[in-house]
């Protein structure tokens, strides 16, 4: 089993449609939540970073946290096309992040 | 531009060959990671440096891979006797951390490496 699961995708969804991405994880030592958005050909940018349980907001994106699940999402609500990329959640141990393999999204106008 | 650097963005070298790809971090972070990201795959750990130490290197990281952080600024990984199975992109990020705490990692544009 690896440690972190993410459901590849892709995930098509219209403009202005609520997004939600999931990850599971098995170990768990990880203390710090992560999600990145990629686009093509360009290096991973940071859009959310938690360390408890619980929700976090900023703008668009919520990201929640369930450690007794061992579950992580982000939610992307007002979706515009402009979000189109992959997604990546990362959780952090011993200083080195592992990553999730991305969910690629596609937004529809 | 006050982002993490990475020079060349793309290289195309012949097998056997040596190269070396240079990352610029954020200024006041101490911190310094690579990893290396394949199609379809998330980013994978390599190496990281705690100011000039380097302090974990994975598994991944072969003896044909060397890293260096001279000064605790900028830093090289170089790759001698290039394989195929290196062609990847090699991503440089960087954070500010203190002892039992992380923060939050900032990632460069990537070297896009294809070995022929």
């Amino acid at each position: 089993q690896k440690e972190v699961e993410q459901d590849p995708g892709p995930l098509s969804v219209p403009e202005g449609a609520i997004v939600s991405l999931n990850c599971t994880y098995s170990n768990s030592a990880f203390q710090y939540f992560m999600w990145y958005r990629q686009y093509s050909r360009k290096g991973p940018e940071l859009l959310m970073y938690t360390y408890s349980s619980g929700n976090k907001e900023d703008g668009r994106f919520t990201a929640q946290v369930d450690k007794s699940s061992k579950y992580i999402s982000l939610f992307i609500r007002d979706s515009q096309p402009s979000d189109s990329a992959t997604y990546l959640c990362a959780m952090c141990r011993s200083e080195k992040l592992v990553f999730g393999k991305g969910t690629k999204l596609t937004v529809n106008p | 531009d006050t982002g993490v650097s990475q020079d060349p963005r793309h290289k195309i070298t012949k097998r056997g060959q040596n190269v070396t790809f240079r990352c610029d971090p954020i200024s006041e972070h101490n911190r310094l990671y690579w990893y290396r990201q394949t199609l379809g795959q998330g980013p994978e750990f390599l190496t990281y440096f705690q100011n000039e130490a380097q302090l974990e290197k994975s598994r991944l990281l072969s003896d044909r891979f060397s890293a260096e952080r001279p000064k605790g600024s900028f830093s090289t990984l170089e790759i001698q006797r290039t394989e195929q199975g290196d062609s990847a992109m090699y991503l440089c990020a960087s954070s500010f951390g203190r002892e039992r705490v992380t923060y939050e990692q900032y990632f460069g544009p990537g070297t896009r490496l294809t070995v022929t």
